[in-house]
C-alpha cells in the first residue's frame, strides 16, 4: 500500500495563495493528479502529471512534483476554490488516492 | 461531450452483491487509450479506487477489494458494471464511475459521474 499524506484542512483568506501538499517516500518519481471536489459534487480532476491544467481549469491552479513532497498552488484564491483537494498517483497496477484537504476560503 | 451515468439499487442487503452499471455517452467506450473505472468514497470520508475494465475485457483490481469485485464491460451497449459480493455496513458509499487514463506515465481519473449512493442495511 502506498500511503499519501495530505493536511486535513487548510485556511486561507481570498486572494491569498493556498498551497496544498501531498506527501510520501520519493513521491518525485511518480506523476501525481489532482482533483478538486465540492460539496454534494464528483471529484473534477484540475491537474495531471504534476503541473497540467485540463481544458478549462484556470491558471491560477498549479503544481510541482519533487523529493517527498508535491504540491498543488491556488493563487488569488478564490471563494468558488473552497473544497476538498484530493492527490493521486498510480503505483504496481494499483490507484492510490491521499485523505484530502479541506480547504476553507475566510 | 463525454457523460457518464452510475444506475443501479440505492439498497442491498448485508452478505449480498452490491450491482452498478455506468453508461457512456458522448464518446467511443472502444477507446484505445482509456480504461474505465469504479471509485467509491464513504460518507463524510476520501476516494477508494475499486477497479477499472479496458473494451477488450482486461481488469486492474484494488488488491484490499479484489476477491470480491468483478468488473465488466459491454462495449455493444456502451456500458460498464460493477458487482461487489458479500457487502457489509462497511460498503456504504457513493460509487462513481469515471475514465481512467490509466499508463505508469498518465494515470488520471476524467470526467466522472454523478454518483450513485449506495447503502447496505436490512
Amino acid at each position: 500500500s502506498y500511503e499519501l499524506t495530505q493536511p486535513p484542512s487548510l485556511s486561507v483568506s481570498p486572494g491569498q495563495t493556498a498551497t496544498i501538499t501531498c506527501s510520501a517516500d520519493k513521491l518525485g518519481d511518480y506523476y501525481v493528479s489532482w482533483y478538486q471536489q465540492k460539496p454534494g459534487q464528483s471529484p473534477l480532476l484540475v491537474l495531471y502529471q504534476d503541473t497540467k491544467r485540463p481544458s478549462g481549469i484556470p491558471e491560477r491552479f498549479s503544481g510541482s512534483n519533487s523529493g517527498n513532497t508535491a504540491t498543488l498552488t491556488i493563487r488569488g484564491t478564490q471563494a468558488m476554490d473552497e473544497a476538498a483537494y484530493y492527490c493521486q498517483l498510480w503505483d504496481r497496477n494499483t490507484a492510490f488516492f491521499g485523505r484530502g484537504t479541506e480547504l476553507a476560503v475566510l | 461531450q463525454l457523460q457518464l451515468q452510475e444506475s443501479g439499487p440505492v439498497l442491498v442487503k448485508p452478505s449480498e452483491t452490491l450491482s452498478l452499471t455506468c453508461f457512456v455517452s458522448g464518446d467511443s467506450i472502444t477507446s484505445s487509450i482509456y480504461y474505465w473505472a469504479w471509485i467509491r468514497q464513504p460518507p463524510g470520508k476520501g476516494l477508494e479506487w475499486i477497479g477499472s475494465v479496458f473494451y477488450t475485457g482486461d481488469t486492474h483490481y484494488n488488491p484490499s477489494l479484489k476477491s470480491r469485485v468483478t468488473i465488466s464491460v459491454d462495449p455493444s451497449n456502451k456500458q460498464f458494471s460493477l458487482k461487489l459480493n458479500s457487502v457489509t455496513a462497511a460498503d456504504t458509499a457513493v460509487f462513481y464511475c469515471a475514465r481512467h487514463r490509466l499508463e505508469p506515465q498518465r494515470n488520471w481519473f476524467d470526467p466522472w459521474g454523478q454518483g450513485a449512493l449506495v447503502t447496505v442495511s436490512s
